[in-house]
This record gives C-alpha cells, structure tokens and sequence, in this order.
C-alpha cells in the first residue's frame, strides 16, 4: 500500500493567512492526487484533482502542486469558512489511500 | 444533478454482518464512473473501503477484503456494501460515492451512515 503522510496534522492559523500543508507519499503517485475539505458533521468535498485542477465552484485561493511523492495544498488567504479538515487522496494504485488529515483551526 | 444516499441498519451486533445499499438517482449507474464506499470512525479520517464499475469489475481494500462484497444492481440502480465477522472496529460512518472513471477520486458523495457495531 501507498502510505499518504500529510503535514502539520492539525494547525492554527488567522483569516487572512496563507495556508500551506504538505502531503508525501511512500512512493510515487504520478499525478493521481485529490484534496478534499470535511467540516465537521459534514461531507468530504473534492477540491483539487490531478494534483492542481480545481473542481467546479472551488474558490481560487485554493491550490494545488506537487508531484511524484509530494504535493502541497496552499490557501492564499484563509477565510472563515475554511476552517475544516483537509485530506489528501492517491489515487494512483489500490488501495486508495488517504492522508490522516490535517486540521485547520482558528488562532 | 447526481444524489446518493445510503440506507441500512445503524446498529449491526458483534460478528454479524453490516450491510448498506446507496440508493443513486439523477443519473445512472451504468454510466461511466466508479461506485465507492468509504468509512470514517467516529473522529478518525476517511478510509477508502472498496469500488465497483457496473460491468462488476471491482477492486477491494486488502485489509477488509476477506469481509467485504460490493455489488451493484443495474436494474434498480443501486449498488450496496457487506461486511462480515463485524467488530467494534467496524463502527464507523459509511459513505457511498462516485468518481468518473478518468479521475477516480470521488467527487459525488452520499450523506453518509452511521453503523454502530454493538451489543
């Protein structure tokens, strides 16, 4: 199996800050990386496939880079309804394998 | 627009088998798209449980799969998710979602189950 390390697991941080957190696989996924956010009670919801391709809807202060074996979320300036739960997803090999998340909290 | 949602017990007794059905309306199953099941302990992260195609062809997570059956039933539009020999481990919220078959990242996703697995 793919491991998917993500860090910080969990960080504060105020609006308006940049956000960066770093996904590393075991080995190498090629371009077969997603992010997700989950807030909490709530649904995981994709926002990045192929390493940097936003989905539909998803605010331009999210990115996405990376490749091989590690990749980056970055928010460019962090607003209050990104507070949330970010996970990263291979999906290069079986199984799929999620990173353990990385919570993003309010200083 | 796609909406999923499962169905099932929430409470599954220790060695018994959970077992879940997500229910797809707004398009069909036998399109183009991997049918995946997903699980989320109370407080942990996501695990990725398993995915079918509606050709049948499936792909199961190693450390369930000796437990875990997906099947999906094109003519009803459903595809469901079993897991036997259940432990308190298996407690878990269960997700159904669908990813399209180039980008297999799921981007649909179910509201999601409870299943407790209890006495």
């Amino acid at each position: 199996d793919i491991q998917m390390t993500q860090s910080p697991s969990a960080m504060s941080a105020s609006v308006g800050d940049r956000v960066t957190i770093t996904c590393r696989a075991s080995q190498g996924v090629s371009n077969f990386l997603a992010w997700f956010q989950q807030k909490p009670g709530q649904v995981p919801k994709r926002l990045i496939y192929a390493v940097f391709t936003l989905d539909t809807g998803v605010p331009s202060r999210f990115s996405g880079s990376g490749s091989g074996t590690e990749f980056t979320l970055t928010i460019s300036s962090l607003q209050p309804e990104d507070f949330a739960t970010y996970y990263c997803l291979q999906h290069y090999s079986y199984p799929r394998t999620f990173g353990q998340g990385t919570k993003v909290e309010i200083k | 627009q796609v909406q999923l949602q499962e169905s099932g017990p929430g409470l599954v007794k220790p060695s018994g088998t959970l077992s879940l059905t997500c229910t797809v309306s707004g398009g069909s199953i036998s399109s183009s798209y991997w049918w995946t099941w997903v699980r989320q302990p109370p407080g942990k992260g996501l695990e990725w449980i398993g995915e079918i195609y509606h050709s049948g062809s499936s792909n199961y997570n190693p450390s369930l799969k000796s437990r875990v059956i997906i099947s999906v039933d094109k003519s009803n539009n459903f595809f469901s998710l079993k897991v036997t020999s259940v432990t308190a481990a298996d407690t878990a919220v269960y997700f159904c979602a669908r990813g399209d078959i180039a980008v297999s990242a799921p981007a649909d996703w179910g509201q999601g189950i409870l299943v407790t697995v209890s006495s």
